[in-house]
Order: structure tokens, then sequence, then C-alpha cells
């Protein structure tokens, strides 16, 4: 059973710097896309973006400028950073597997607030 | 980017009724829409890929249907199990987006 959960911290000041980590377990992370959601209270979940072929990225144009989606083969994780933060980047980040365009499974998330 | 519009966004029903969530598109996506269900707390779960298909595990009271723009996820015989969100999603070009979710509450 493939089982996903992200960590990291659950406060950031405004202009620091976001990161996440997503410990994959059940599954070999160095040949399938993963992906990071998040959703902001309220509001509707959104794609961050997404790795696959051990490298390559793909991000959301409303993040591009400001996001790097990193994995570490060795650990089985994947990384978010998210640059200059402000208060509209609070939301819970999700970290999923996706497959044919499918999320499957998710993480539970981790709620992120920035604050000062 | 394209747009999901769910209906309605909140509900109520009771154990053993029927119920129809719809989701909107705003550009044709033929067939490429998924629903997830969520409990508070919990990881999503895809529940319907490809706007019909029955993710593996998921009870058969669970279909969906459309394509183009219009779809709906529908649930038959309501289980307390089954009280949770559910929200739609398109893969049918990047980037892959998601409707505002739906509530289904116990009545």
């Amino acid at each position: 059973q493939v089982q996903l959960q992200e960590s990291g911290p659950g406060l950031v000041k405004p202009s620091e710097t976001l990161s996440l980590t997503c410990i994959v377990s059940g599954d070999s992370i160095g040949d399938k896309y993963w992906s990071w959601i998040r959703q902001p209270p309220g509001k509707r979940l959104e794609l961050i973006g997404f790795l696959y072929d051990s490298g390559k990225t793909y991000y959301n144009p409303s993040f591009k400028s400001r996001v790097t989606i990193s994995m570490d083969t060795s650990k089985n994780q994947v990384s978010l950073r998210l640059t200059s933060v402000t208060a509209a980047d609070t939301a819970v980040y999700y970290c999923a597997r996706v497959a044919s365009g499918l999320f499957d499974p998710w993480g539970q998330g981790t709620l992120v607030s920035v604050s000062s | 980017d394209i747009q999901m519009t769910q209906s309605p966004s909140s509900l109520t029903a009771s154990v053993g009724d029927r119920v129809t969530i719809t989701c909107r598109a705003s550009q044709s996506i033929n067939t490429l829409l998924n629903w997830y269900q969520q409990k508070p707390g919990e990881a999503p779960n895809l529940v319907i890929y490809s706007a019909t298909n029955l993710h593996s595990g998921v009870p058969s009271r669970f279909s969906g249907s459309g394509s183009g723009t219009d779809f709906t996820l529908t649930i038959n015989t309501l289980q307390p199990e089954d009280f949770a969100s559910y929200f739609c999603q398109q893969n049918y070009n990047y980037p892959y987006t998601f409707g505002q979710g739906t509530k289904l509450a116990i009545k």
C-alpha cells in the first residue's frame, strides 16, 4: 500500500521560503509522477506542479517563478520550495502520486500558515 | 485555464437517499473528468475516473456520467460513510484544475 506523508513548518513568515517534504512508502519515486497541490482556506484545490522522469518538472504558471519541486531518491521523498510567500500562500498542502492525470493516492496534507 | 464549476456547493440528505452532484467545465474536456471524496482531516480519495469508471475498491453505489462539458456523480442508497465532500478535477489539459467542492451532510 502506497502511503504519502507531508511534513514541514506549520508557520512561515512573509517573504520567506516555504519548504515541505513528502515521504513516500510502498512505492519507488524514481519512475513515477509526483505532485504538490494546495487548498487555501475556503478555496478550491490548486495544482502547484509535479515532478516526473526522475527530475523533469511541470509548474502551474501561477507559481512558476516561485516554485521548485525536487526529489531525493535515496530518501524516497519529494520536496516543495515556494519562495517569497505571502498570506495568500496560507493553505493545506498535499502531495499526491499522479498517473494518467489522476491523483492517487494523496497524503493527509499539512497546514502552512504565513504570518509574522 | 479550464474552470470547473460544481453544483450544489452543499446538500443534505438522509441515509438511503440517492444524490447527484454536477460538475461543469468551461470548455469541452471529452471524458477527462475525475471525482474525489474527502472527509475532514483525511486525504482525498479517488472515486471515479474518466467520467464513468469506478476506482478500485469503491462501492458500486457510486457512478459517474457525462462527456464534453457536463458531468454528474451519483450516489445511490447513501450510507453513513458517504457523508463527505466531493470534488471534480479535469485532466484534459494543463494546469489540471478542480471544482470548488460539494459538501454532502446528513439530514
